[in-house]
């Protein structure tokens, strides 16, 4: 059971937007910096997002990110098939006595 | 260009202990705010964290695991070793290692490619 909770999968057209949500709590999304990674099948993850909303260079700005209170989204427009992959969300967590970094249980998005 | 690789053992028995090292370039671990994570995947799962070393030598581990990890850093060859004690079937899982800047919150940047370690008797 991952600390993060995300939707498992979601789907969406070609063309549409998705939104992909991230829950917490106030020891770790409501407090510190949320970041956002991708992964598709058979490849290592790569950065998305840093910083709740910060997109790394060259990552097109189609994707964003965000964050209120405990919970944190990230959003995608304009899908193409290409961005069918796994999308994990992750934070510092302060419970515990000692920092720690958690992630979601990553949701699995297809476009139809 | 920041590349990281992951190198150690692809089997390893129950019980054993396991030793991934992780080769870097293009950055130092002597540098204030660099840090390096070790992450893993089980087959079909998802993302689980465990640990990483900042340049300073602050090291953090994941709770749940804690008593069963070391991380440690070699600067002068720009390597970061992670060692994992009594090793289960449960701990079958692709390895990662990943870079990481306290500018940028512990989030990951740049990731090796992964190693799949398999634990079986």
């Amino acid at each position: 059971q991952s600390v993060l909770t995300q939707p498992p999968s979601v789907s969406a057209a070609p063309g549409q937007k998705v939104t992909i949500s991230c829950s917490g709590s106030s020891s770790n999304i409501g407090n510190n910096y949320v970041s956002w990674y991708q992964q598709p099948p058979g490849t290592a993850p790569k950065l998305l997002i840093y910083d709740n909303n910060k997109r790394p260079s060259g990552i097109p700005d189609r994707f964003s990110g965000s964050k209120s209170g405990t919970s944190a989204t990230l959003g995608i427009t304009g899908l193409q098939t290409g961005d069918e992959a796994d999308y994990y969300c992750g934070t510092w967590d302060s419970s515990l006595s000692v920092g720690h970094v958690v992630f979601g249980g990553g949701t699995k998005l297809t476009v139809l | 260009q920041i590349t990281l690789k992951e190198s150690g053992p692809t089997l390893v028995k129950p019980t054993q202990t396991l030793t991934m090292t992780c080769t870097f370039s293009g950055f130092s671990l002597s540098t204030s705010g660099v840090g390096v994570a070790w992450i893993r995947q089980p087959p079909g799962k998802a993302l689980e964290w465990l640990a990483l070393i900042y340049w300073d030598d602050d090291r953090r581990y994941s709770p749940s695991l804690k008593s069963r990890l070391t991380i440690t850093k070699d600067t002068s060859k720009n390597q970061v070793v992670l060692t994992m004690t009594n090793m289960d079937p449960v701990d079958t899982a692709t390895y990662y290692c990943a870079h990481s800047h306290s500018s940028s919150h512990q989030s990951f940047g740049y990731w090796g490619q992964g190693t799949l370690v398999t634990v079986s008797s």
